[in-house]
């Protein structure tokens, strides 16, 4: 069974430049939910995809956005990077929506 | 009044003691609780999930829910160094609400030799 895989794992960007995160899901899994975290904070969430349809979103501007394969594997894509939005970005899958999320190891995100 | 509250410690014990890690939820209507840890620089990862009222077990784990009092904690067993690392609690409102996981902003637990 392979796990949630994440790229980059690094990143390094300057402010107004746009970027696009990738993620692979669990075998089996039709959900991906990604999350943004900042040092010292929780997981914020930025929005789920279930079966490649928008499945809620979290209180993030309308410069993230994203979508889902019909592989289930996603992206998550940021216009106009500013200062702020330099985190941990992480991509959980799981089997259905409202169930345990399982986490890739995360891109980590420098906005200079 | 945030979503789910966690204190962010640090919470310092020493080996071998019993660390209790506690969380706090503003829905009355949630349903299901997930107990993740995070080592620094690292994702979390699922540590324990419960969904009915009272104690669950796993190994050194033990995850308790009380609804009543809108509140899960987390004990840990004989708490070890490799123990160490930010544990950050997530709820799912469910049915009428969102199926969506809010995480708490976590606990930092120091396991001291």
């Amino acid at each position: 069974e392979t796990g949630v895989t994440q790229s980059p794992t690094h990143l390094i960007k300057t402010r107004g430049q746009q970027v696009t995160l990738r993620c692979s899901s669990q075998s089996g899994h039709n959900t991906v939910s990604w999350y943004q975290q900042a040092l010292g904070q929780g997981p914020q969430f930025i929005f789920q995809y279930y079966r490649e349809e928008e499945n809620g979103r979290g209180n993030f501007p309308p410069r993230f956005s994203g979508l889902q394969f019909p592989n289930y594997s996603s992206e998550l894509n940021v216009n106009a990077l500013e200062l702020d939005d330099s985190a941990l970005y992480l991509c959980a899958s799981s089997l259905e929506s409202g169930t345990e999320l399982f986490f890739g190891s995360g891109t980590q995100l420098s906005v200079l | 009044q945030k979503e789910v509250e966690q204190n962010s410690g640090p919470l310092s014990v020493p080996e071998g003691a019993i660390a209790s890690l506690n969380c706090t939820y503003s829905d009355r209507g949630s349903q299901s609780f997930f107990w993740y840890r995070q080592y620094s620089g690292k994702s979390p990862e699922l540590i324990m999930s419960i969904y009915s009222n009272g104690d669950k077990e796993d190994g050194r784990f033990t995850a308790q829910l009380n609804k009543a009092s809108q509140y899960v904690s987390l004990l840990i067993r004989d708490s070890q160094p490799s123990d160490s690392a930010t544990y950050l609690c997530a709820v799912i409102k469910g049915p009428g609400g969102s199926y969506i996981p809010t995480f708490g902003r976590g606990t930092s637990l120091i396991v001291h030799p």
